[in-house]
């Protein structure tokens, strides 16, 4: 059954770097999105992409934040300068009738 | 107060009982999803829906769009049941954005 993969599952970074989180959707959606869960929080939506292009993002995606779909597969966050409240796991979700399928997510955690 | 709100927070049922879990938002909605994750993290769409009822398996949604309510049932519960089910709407107002519930942490006891 087609998934959705993130890697790494987890990373430890020290604050201030830089940080790229991978994504690589279901190869027929066509829509993708990076979602955030602090530890003990709801989930949260950051951001969505379409047609190589930011569709809708959340007042969480500052210019710290950005995304790209580099080669046609992989679908990339980045987080420019981290800071310690960047530390939560992060989920990538494609869809392309509406329902989301959800990659296992990628731990970061910022020191 | 929050956009989405579940009920119970937590649940514990004994193995084979029936389960509801209530979803209520207070925005118009285009979606209603209904989303489970396990222990490790990881987040498994249930349903997505829209208007009236789906089953799938052991398992029911339903949607009222007047009252601004769903519900999803478990029937004859199981301990592999044991996750958070995390009810997201999918705001009319808004092209993508999900708005999250806070999630009802279920334990299923043998």
């Amino acid at each position: 059954e087609p998934e959705v993969t993130q890697t790494p599952s987890h990373q430890v970074t020290q604050m201030g770097q830089e940080v790229i989180l991978r994504c690589v959707p279901i190869s027929n959606h066509l829509y993708f999105y990076w979602y955030r869960q602090i530890l003990g929080q709801k989930v949260e939506f950051l951001v969505s992409f379409y047609n190589n292009e930011i569709s809708e993002k959340s007042e969480i995606f500052d210019d710290q934040f950005s995304v790209e779909r580099p080669d046609g597969s992989n679908f990339t966050l980045k987080i420019r300068s981290t800071k310690l409240e960047d530390s939560a796991m992060y989920f990538c979700a494609s869809s392309v009738t509406g329902e989301l399928f959800f990659g296992e997510g990628s731990r970061l955690t910022v020191l | 107060k929050n956009e989405v709100e579940q009920s119970p927070q937590n649940l514990t049922a004994q193995e084979g009982e029936f389960i509801t879990i209530n979803c209520s938002y207070s925005v118009g909605i285009s979606a209603l999803h209904w989303l489970q994750q396990h222990p490790g993290g990881g987040i498994v769409s249930l349903f997505m829906l829209s208007s009236g009822k789906k089953k799938h398996g052991r398992l029911i949604a339903t949607i009222n769009i007047q009252e601004k309510h769903s519900s999803l049932h478990i029937t004859a519960s199981h301990p592999r049941d044991s996750a958070v089910y995390i009810c997201a709407v999918k705001s009319r107002t808004s092209y993508d954005k999900v708005i999250f519930g806070p999630g009802t942490s279920l334990s299923v006891i043998p």
